[in-house]
């Protein structure tokens, strides 16, 4: 069985800094695919990056980058240039590789500091 | 492009009344459907999923059933609810192709009294 575990509860940053939200995860696929989400206080789930794990390179889109380690399968989300709408829940997920399933972590709340 | 509805935002149901819950597509055909669960300050819990019209996958045993009776249409229900059935419910949908990501919609938060 799959599982994505967030170890941190709560992060806060100031305002224009950067944040690292960790998440491991635990699966025998050998191919799979990972996704950071974001949710903020209207709930709504707006999916935030994606990282093919067959891939090497870092995914990045705009301030958001990740450090995926295969090896020790880690998927941490880097926020650079905090900006207060980045204040949210921050939810990691997996998918094994042609299904479509995705297991979620527990979310991290995240607080940026004005 | 494509959009997702899903309604009402809020219900607030008494003990061992009937549910229902929709969500539909727009801009995509033959979508894969989902529903979720979160409860306050946790993760989302995986409900049931649906890769065609009828086919309805079960995750939890649970006090809930699902139903998709057309292709962009995916329904949750209940016969009767109980207080452990409150929370925060999401759809989502994703194209068939594999690993794609799930786009959601903006919840409904059910409150049973």
């Amino acid at each position: 069985a799959q599982t994505v575990t967030q170890s941190q509860p709560e992060m806060s940053v100031q305002e224009a800094e950067t944040v690292t939200l960790s998440c491991t995860y635990d699966t025998s696929e050998s191919d799979y695919y990972l996704f950071w989400y974001k949710q903020p206080p209207s709930r709504q789930m707006i999916l935030v990056i994606r990282q093919e794990a067959y891939k090497q390179q870092n995914a990045t889109e705009n301030r958001f980058s990740v450090n995926f380690q295969k090896a020790a399968k880690s998927f941490s989300l880097k926020i650079s240039d905090s900006q207060l709408g980045d204040a949210a829940m921050y939810f990691c997920a997996m998918g094994p590789q042609g299904a479509q399933k995705l297991v979620f972590g527990q979310g991290t709340r995240l607080t940026i500091n004005p | 492009s494509q959009t997702i509805h899903q309604w009402p935002a809020t219900l607030v149901q008494p003990v061992g009344s009937p549910l229902s819950l929709e969500c539909t597509v727009e801009g995509t055909s033959n979508p894969n459907l989902y529903w979720y669960r979160q409860a306050a300050g946790r993760g989302l819990q995986l409900l049931f999923y649906s890769i065609g019209i009828d086919q309805i996958s079960s995750e939890v045993p649970q006090n809930l059933s699902a139903s998709r009776p057309q292709d962009r249409q995916f329904i949750l229900s209940s016969k009767k609810l109980l207080l452990s059935d409150s929370g925060f419910y999401l759809c989502a949908w994703s194209l068939v192709q594999g690993n794609q990501p799930q786009h959601f919609g903006d919840g409904t938060r059910l409150s049973i009294l």
